[in-house]
């Protein structure tokens, strides 16, 4: 089964560092992870993708372990501009190339 | 580069009636996928096309369908409105490799009454 799991909410504070964990069970050898911040009436925003180990852009990590069946979304430093749900995506190509997002985890930055 | 743009951005319809939603994806992009965002379901995947073919589909009835043009702009018609279709319709478009790294645009919310 495709499926993707995300935690529901989290709580932070400005200049923390937040770690969103996506679990993938069923992801094949060639599926890439995605991941998506969302503010309200507004569509998903890339963030970072990544295919193993470690990818890093301008304003997140992405960590995926050997066995891939998670993936780790990691924000240095959260402002309060970072309160948002942030979403994972996988294409799993054994399920015919479903796209499947988890729930969202829902972030959300105090002073 | 202009991003996602789709049409129209809110959509009251009764039930009964079918819509068509219009998408245009980023220049040079050939993929675009279209995905149904509700509170209760959250983001679930329609359908993707890609030079012109259903490249891939998630599991919605057939009054959903969609269909993409030369110039790679796609629409999405759901016949036969129900009051469950309410929700946010978005598209997103990427290159079309298997990485899928999609670009969104902003939503059509569509209200059935």
């Amino acid at each position: 089964l495709a499926k993707t799991t995300q935690p529901i909410s989290m709580d932070s504070y400005e200049g923390q560092e937040v770690n969103i964990t996506c679990s993938h069970n069923n992801i094949a050898t060639n599926d890439y992870i995605t991941w998506y911040q969302q503010f309200p009436s507004q569509g998903p925003r890339f963030i970072i993708q990544g295919y193993k180990t470690k990818v890093t852009n301008e304003v997140a990590s992405l960590f995926i372990p050997a066995d891939r069946k998670s993936s780790t979304l990691s924000l240095p430093r959260v402002s309060l501009s970072d309160t948002a749900v942030y979403y994972c995506l996988v294409a799993f190509n054994n399920a015919g190339n479903m796209l499947t997002f988890g729930g969202g985890t829902r972030l959300m930055v105090k002073p | 580069k202009a991003g996602v743009t789709q049409t129209p951005r809110y959509l009251i319809k009764t039930r009964g009636q079918q819509v068509t939603l219009s998408c245009s994806p980023i220049s040079g992009h050939r993929s675009v996928s279209w995905y149904q965002q509700t509170p209760g379901q959250g983001l679930q995947f329609l359908f993707e096309y890609f030079s012109e073919t259903q490249r891939n589909k998630g599991n919605f009835p057939g009054r959903f369908s969609g269909r993409q043009f030369s110039n790679s702009r796609s629409e999405m018609n759901v016949s036969t409105l129900e009051l469950g279709d309410s929700a946010l319709y978005l598209c997103a478009s990427s290159l079309g490799g298997t990485s899928y790294e999609q670009y969104f645009g902003p939503g059509t919310r569509l209200t059935v009454t």
